[in-house]
């Protein structure tokens, strides 16, 4: 049974950086994509990036690149999405999502909120 | 890269069938059968409903079917049950290993 357990609830000042963990568990980690989704409140899902821990390449999002890092560790079958430069507008939930055969996001972590304050 | 656009909101009475169009561009739905949709009920994690067009996971009920033309693909839900009453979201493969979600549609069971 595929799982995705991600870290908890932050908040933080705007400027500042955020890392989110993802911790999977069942299956394969390392061909297997995960990726990484946010939903600001009252708003609609929105792609930022992805990564296949076998290949430790990360694509992004136009959106997000320069700000966002996605990482993933083997050894723990974890991945880690962080975001830098903190704004008001990055408050959101943030999801990672495993990527099955068929371009599917098939599993979803809890989410994490996280709230940036100024 | 922008958002996928689906309607806001549609409705129907229980028993009858609705579409969600899900338009994009030569770029994304035009160019690849990788289209998917997702149901996420109010404070849930998104479920996936349909993948590469047409498939349903095993368990999504046959009620959910998918298509696509051109640009726009299209997800119906037939037989509408008060438990189809969530937030749909399409999204299309890209270039470059990129992913792009729809706006969003809300899903109303009268």
């Amino acid at each position: 049974q595929v799982q995705l357990v991600q870290s908890g609830a932050e908040v933080k000042k705007a400027g500042s950086s955020v890392k989110v963990s993802c911790k999977t568990s069942g299956g394969t980690f390392s061909t297997t994509a995960i990726n990484w989704v946010r939903q600001a409140p009252g708003q609609g899902l929105q792609w930022m990036g992805r990564i296949i821990p076998f290949l430790g390449i990360a694509e992004y999002a136009q959106n997000f690149q320069g700000r966002l890092t996605i990482t993933a560790d083997k050894s723990t079958t974890t991945a880690h999405m962080e975001l830098s430069s903190l704004r008001s507008d990055d408050t959101a939930v943030y999801f990672c999502a495993r990527e099955e055969e068929g371009y599917r996001f098939a599993y979803w972590g809890q989410g994490t909120l996280v709230t940036v304050s100024s | 890269q922008s958002a996928l656009t689906q309607p806001p909101s549609v409705s129907g009475s229980p028993g009858q069938s609705v579409t969600i169009s899900c338009t994009g561009t030569s770029s994304d739905v035009g160019s690849y059968n990788r289209v998917s949709w997702y149901q996420q009920p109010p404070g849930t994690a998104p479920k996936l409903m349909i993948y590469e067009v047409s498939n349903r996971p095993s368990g999504v009920p046959d009620r959910f079917s998918g298509s696509k033309s051109g640009n726009t693909a299209s997800l119906t839900i037939s037989g509408l049950q008060a438990a189809d009453e969530a937030d749909y979201y399409c999204t299309s493969y890209a270039s470059s290993s990129t992913f792009v979600f729809g706006t969003g549609t809300k899903v109303t069971v009268l």
